[in-house]
């Protein structure tokens, strides 16, 4: 079946410690995005990459970084920069067309130990 | 400033009634695009409609249809027949047409939090 497979679905932090945080794709979509989301908040954007080697800051990046190698992959690392890290991270896919939705993973969730 | 607005952050419905989720935007575009999106309490993200500004007719999905009043700026959804199952988060979110070509970035609303009673 096609999806994206966010892991890990709970993942710890130490102090000063980078994590990086998995997203893949088989659904053969150009662009994916990374998403943040705090209790009962909406999301929003981190990062997004249109295609292979090309990505964007969102409205919320600093802290994190990411890379775009393969088409199917966009890992998201949050560094040890990012002082409030705990949250619930979504990742996301599309064909990158207007009327075309995001689909989503089912999402891995942070904490700081 | 906020550009999409969700003003209720919980609904209670009785089971089979029919129930509306309020969403206004705020944009300057003439090209825009509206989704709505539930998130049950497991967290992942489902698509149910889409409306595009420029869509003649009022976008329906099976038991989901969007109001859009362009005029006014909102573009609320309405949920027929609620079942138990429609207890979850709902989101409302804009594309912004000011974006490079092949992304969407994409303003969600606060949400709100509907609760279907048996």
């Amino acid at each position: 079946d096609g999806g994206i497979t966010q892991s890990p679905k709970y993942l710890f932090r130490k102090e000063g410690q980078n994590v990086t945080l998995s997203c893949e794709q088989n659904l053969n979509h150009d662009a994916m995005y990374w998403y943040r989301q705090d209790p009962g908040q909406g999301l929003r954007l981190i990062y997004y990459s249109q295609i292979v080697n090309d990505f964007q800051k969102g409205d919320i990046a600093e802290g994190y970084s990411v890379s775009r190698e393969k088409k199917e992959s966009f890992p998201l690392t949050v560094t040890s920069a990012q002082k409030n890290p705990t949250a619930f991270y979504l990742c996301a896919s599309s064909m990158g067309r207007a009327n075309q939705p995001q689909h989503f993973g089912d999402g891995t969730r942070l904490s700081i130990l | 400033a906020q550009k999409i607005t969700q003003t209720q952050p919980g609904m209670f419905v009785q089971e089979k009634e029919a129930v509306t989720l309020d969403c206004t935007y705020d944009t300057s575009d003439q090209s825009y695009g509206l989704f709505w999106y539930k998130q049950p309490s497991s967290g992942e993200m489902i698509f149910l409609i889409y409306q595009g500004s420029y869509d003649e007719q009022n976008a329906t999905e099976g038991r989901y249809s969007l109001n859009f009043q362009k005029a006014r700026k909102s573009a609320n959804l309405v949920i027929s027949a609620s079942q138990l199952g429609d207890s979850a988060m709902y989101f409302c979110a804009m594309r912004e047409d000011s974006i490079i070509q092949g992304a969407q970035k994409l303003v969600f609303g606060q949400g709100t939090r509907l609760t279907i009673n048996p």
